[in-house]
């Protein structure tokens, strides 16, 4: 069974550093990997989707990385600002390519002016 | 913006009694996905839907039932509410007309069950 973690659970930084959120899993055989940010009282945005064939995605200041054999994905934020604040969420689809998704349960980004 | 609306945004209710969540997409994306969100669970699938009058289960599905008579819509009902299911219920889409195609979710129906 599939199971997703993301460590740590909270992260306090300062604004402007460089920074990386986790996402491990369990089972190396997945067809993509998702992550997105929810803050408080809303919906999950979608930042960046990661096929099982690629090594990482970048939007903007965000770069997602992939590496199945270990069964990782990093998130890296450059130069994080106040708004980047909210939790983030990795999802993991297994390889079958189902209707299945297997959610981390996040990391709260706190970025302090 | 993957042109999705639920409704009601917000709900409380009492136990036994039916409820029903609205999604509503404006896009014709074939895959439409009812998820609810627990402290300490995560975001769990409840039903999803492949096409009108297409839909089959998820992980969570016991209590919950589904229609989809139009592309555009799909209903979440609790035939007889109960307190543990209280809960954020999110309806999402896959794009690009596959299951695993990026999701996207709308903004959440959050239900109280008293």
């Amino acid at each position: 069974k599939q199971e997703v973690t993301q460590i740590p659970a909270a992260l306090s930084v300062p604004e402007g550093e460089n920074l990386v959120l986790n996402c491990s899993f369990t089972d190396s055989a997945i067809y993509n990997l998702q992550w997105f940010r929810q803050d408080p009282g809303k919906g999950l945005t979608s930042l960046l989707l990661i096929q099982s064939s690629q090594r990482e995605q970048t939007s903007g200041r965000l770069n997602a990385s992939l590496d199945k054999s270990s069964g990782r994905s990093t998130l890296y934020i450059a130069a994080s600002q106040p708004g980047d604040s909210a939790t983030y969420l990795c999802a993991v689809r297994d390889q079958g390519g189902s209707e299945k998704l297997v959610f981390g349960k996040g990391t709260k980004l706190t970025v302090n002016p | 913006d993957a042109g999705i609306t639920q409704s009601p945004r917000h709900k409380v209710t009492e136990t036994g009694t039916p409820v029903t969540l609205r999604c509503h997409q404006t896009e014709n994306h074939r895959y439409m996905y009812w998820y609810r969100q627990d402290p300490g669970h995560g975001l769990r699938l409840i039903h999803y839907s492949y096409g009108v009058k297409d839909t089959d289960k998820g992980e969570v599905s016991d209590g919950y039932s589904v229609s989809r008579s139009k592309t555009e819509d799909f209903l979440l009902t609790l035939e007889s509410a109960t307190s543990s299911q209280t809960s954020v219920y999110f309806c999402a889409i896959s794009e690009n007309g596959r299951i695993t195609g990026e999701l996207f979710f709308g903004e959440g129906s959050r239900l109280t069950v008293l």
